[in-house]
C-alpha cells in the first residue's frame, strides 16, 4: 500500500526559506519509472504543478519557480524534500506530494494529505 | 508551456443527470491527460489516466475520451458523492500543468 505524507512548518515569514518533507512508503523511488512530484494549491484556487524528481535523480521544475525551487531525495529514509527560497505571501497554500507511477503512464496515482503553509510576517 | 482550459468553470446538476466536462489543450498532447476529483479539504483523487483509462476502484459511471487537443470527462448518472471539483492535467511536456478546475454543484 502506497502512502505519502507531507511535513514541515505551517507558518513562514516573507523572504524565509520553506523546507517540506514528503515521507513515503509502499514503493521505492529508485524503481525505474517512478517519481515523486510536488503540487500546490492556494486557498480557494487551482492546482499548480511545481516539479518532480525521478528514480534516476533527474529533476524538473516549473520554469517560473526554477530559481527558487529545489527538490532532493534521501533514498535511505524514503523521503523527498522540497526547498523554496524567498517565500512570499502569494506562496501561501496547501502543498502536496504525489507518486508518479512507473511505466508509460505519467499521472499521479497516490497523493499525500497536503500541508498548509501560510506566509505572513 | 501548454495551457489547459476547462469548460465550464462551474456547473449545477441534479442526481441522476449526465454531465460532461471539457478540457482543451493549447497544443496537441496526444493522450497524455489525466482527470482528478477533489473534495473540500481533501487531496485530489485520480479518476482517468491516459485520457480514457479508468483508474482501478473508480466507478464505471466515470469515463474519459479525446486525444490531441480536446478531451471530455463524462459522468453518466450523477451520484451525491460526485459533487466536487474536477481537474484535468497534461503530461506531454514540462511543466505538467493543470486546468483551472470545474466545480460541480447540486442543483
Amino acid at each position: 500500500q502506497i502512502t505519502l505524507k507531507e511535513s514541515g512548518p505551517t507558518l513562514v515569514k516573507p523572504t524565509q526559506t520553506l523546507t517540506l518533507t514528503c515521507t513515503f512508503s509502499g514503493f521505492s523511488i529508485t524503481t525505474s519509472g517512478v517519481g515523486v512530484g510536488w503540487i500546490r494549491q492556494p486557498p480557494g484556487g487551482a492546482l499548480e504543478w511545481l516539479g518532480i524528481i525521478y528514480w534516476d535523480d533527474d529533476k524538473r521544475y516549473r520554469p517560473s519557480l526554477m530559481t527558487r525551487l529545489t527538490i532532493s531525495r534521501d533514498t535511505s529514509k524514503n523521503q523527498v524534500v522540497l526547498t523554496m527560497t524567498n517565500m512570499d505571501p502569494v506562496d501561501t497554500g496547501t502543498y502536496y506530494c504525489a507518486h508518479r507511477r512507473g511505466g508509460s503512464s505519467r499521472d499521479f496515482d497516490y497523493w499525500g494529505q497536503g500541508s498548509l503553509v501560510t506566509v505572513s510576517s | 508551456a501548454i495551457q489547459l482550459t476547462q469548460t465550464p468553470s462551474s456547473l449545477s446538476a441534479s442526481v441522476g443527470d449526465r454531465v460532461t466536462i471539457t478540457c482543451r489543450a493549447s497544443q496537441g498532447i496526444s493522450s497524455a491527460l489525466a482527470w482528478y476529483q477533489q473534495k473540500p479539504g481533501k487531496a485530489p483523487k485520480l479518476l482517468i489516466y491516459d485520457a480514457s483509462n479508468l483508474e482501478r476502484g473508480v466507478p464505471s459511471r466515470f469515463s474519459g475520451s479525446g486525444s490531441g487537443t480536446d478531451f471530455t470527462l463524462t459522468i453518466s448518472s450523477l451520484q451525491p458523492e460526485d459533487f466536487a471539483t474536477y481537474y484535468c492535467q497534461h503530461f506531454r511536456s514540462f511543466p505538467y500543468t493543470f486546468g483551472q478546475g470545474t466545480k460541480l454543484e447540486i442543483k
